[in-house]
């Protein structure tokens, strides 16, 4: 069945570092994956997304790499800022799914200043 | 430019009570989708709803709950008969066409439910 899973359940990191979020998927089958972030008490909020044809996306100080061999997808954000403390998902969309999108459990990033 | 809105913020309820939950999607949207997140984990999905009809439901109990996106108003996510399970935060998301490729949702802040 689908799953969407993160490697690990909570990353600190220094302010300035660079973080590196982890997610394995199982449906081979995913078409678009995406990245949200989420304060406490707030909505998910799309950070990026990349097909399922592509290898990396970047965007504004966030990359994400796809690895369809071993099912794994990455979040990148550079130069950590107090500001990007918060929840991250991975989620997937299977296009005969068009519309339900499958999230992990979240990392809880925690940056220090 | 509004965002999604969802009321109320916080529903406390007492077993064997209704919640409703309310969705107004963002201007121009006709897509709306249900999800539940339960404490330190992921949202799950429930139902996707487009105007007057229920696209997919496979993620809603089969029963005590029910969803609807009339014509005209809000979305609503109704839960009869609350039991203390049910106490989570419930999500609303909207987008201007189908969810998919390059076609993001677009979500409220949630509605936060507590069954005493």
């Amino acid at each position: 069945g689908e799953s969407v899973g993160l490697h690990l359940p909570t990353l600190s990191v220094q302010e300035g570092d660079n973080s590196i979020i982890n997610c394995a998927y199982s449906n081979s089958a995913s078409d678009y994956f995406i990245w949200y972030k989420q304060e406490s008490g707030k909505g998910p909020q799309f950070i990026i997304d990349i097909r399922s044809n592509m290898d990396k996306r970047q965007g504004q100080r966030v990359t994400v790499l796809l690895n369809k061999t071993v099912k794994h997808l990455s979040l990148q954000i550079a130069a950590t800022q107090p500001g990007d403390s918060a929840v991250y998902f991975c989620a997937e969309i299977h296009n005969t799914n068009a519309g339900k999108s499958t999230f992990g459990d979240g990392t809880t990033l925690t940056v220090k200043p | 430019n509004a965002g999604v809105m969802q009321n109320p913020r916080h529903l406390v309820r007492r077993r064997g009570q209704e919640a409703r939950l309310r969705c107004s999607p963002m201007k121009g949207h006709s897509h709306v989708y249900w999800y539940r997140q339960l404490p330190e984990e992921g949202l799950k999905f429930m139902v996707y709803l487009q105007k007057e009809n229920i696209i997919d439901e496979s993620g809603m109990p089969k029963e005590r709950f029910s969803a609807e996106f009339p014509k005209e108003g809000p979305s609503i996510l109704r839960i009869q008969q609350v039991v203390r399970g049910d106490s989570a935060a419930y999500f609303c998301a909207s987008s201007p066409t189908v969810h998919g490729a390059e076609q993001p949702q677009h979500f409220g802040d949630g509605t936060r439910l507590s069954i005493l």
